[in-house]
């Protein structure tokens, strides 16, 4: 069964960091491309950032561009989002998804507010 | 960026009944290797965007046959033949060919 779990969300002040992680188990992490997708509150879904199963290729959306980071350590079946100078409008929660979206997980939320 | 556009937004049905969501993208979605990289998502209440469809028509494993997907180039279509009261929710289009990947803004779907 496949299985995707997020962590490292929280409340942070507006221009701080967080780093959350997705740890993946149940199938072979090192041939698949990862991503991570957010939803603000009661909005819908925005694609942020996309890694190659490889690393060979990453894509950001513009929103976030300069600000986010993506990274994967195949070894370790273990997909990250480095999140630096947070905004009010980062606000959401953050899913990592498998593919295009054929696995996601339950989701992590991030608050940005003072 | 790609944008696709859906319709009704929302959209009350009655159990049983046949529904039907429409999506529209801004540039045509058929790949090269002929394939057309069109998704569908369902999303419950308080739960995770779940794939229903991929690459235009392929049904997920597990996925009800009632739900069917079609269309070519630009115009998408989702259909429920016979809805029932678990799909209730809110259901996505997505294209996966041009980066950033893109969603429709969502279709409701309730029961009358």
């Amino acid at each position: 069964e496949v299985q995707l779990v997020e962590s490292g969300g929280g409340l942070v002040q507006p221009g701080g960091s967080l780093r959350l992680s997705c740890e993946a188990s149940g199938f072979i992490f090192s041939s698949y491309s990862m991503s991570w997708v957010r939803q603000a509150p009661g909005k819908g879904l925005e694609w942020v950032s996309y890694i190659s199963s490889s690393r060979s290729a990453i894509y950001y959306a513009d929103s976030v561009k300069g600000r986010f980071t993506i990274s994967r350590d195949n070894a370790r079946n273990s997909l990250w989002l480095q999140m630096n100078s947070l905004r009010a409008e980062d606000t959401a929660v953050y899913y990592c998804a498998r593919g295009q979206g054929g696995d996601w997980g339950q989701g992590t939320l991030v608050t940005v507010s003072s | 960026d790609v944008v696709m556009t859906q319709s009704p937004l929302s959209l009350p049905v009655t159990l049983g009944q046949p529904a039907s969501i429409s999506c529209r993208s801004s540039q045509s979605l058929v790949h090269s290797d002929g394939n057309t990289y069109l998704n569908w998502f369902q999303q419950r209440p308080g739960q995770s965007p779940r794939r229903l469809i991929y690459k235009l028509s392929n049904r997920e494993s597990g996925v009800p046959d009632r739900f069917s997907g079609s269309g070519s180039g630009a115009d998408f279509t989702l259909k429920i033949s016979r809805v029932e009261a678990e799909d209730v929710g809110v259901y996505y289009c997505m294209q996966a060919i041009h980066w950033p990947w893109t969603f429709g803004q969502g279709t409701k779907v309730e029961i009358k």
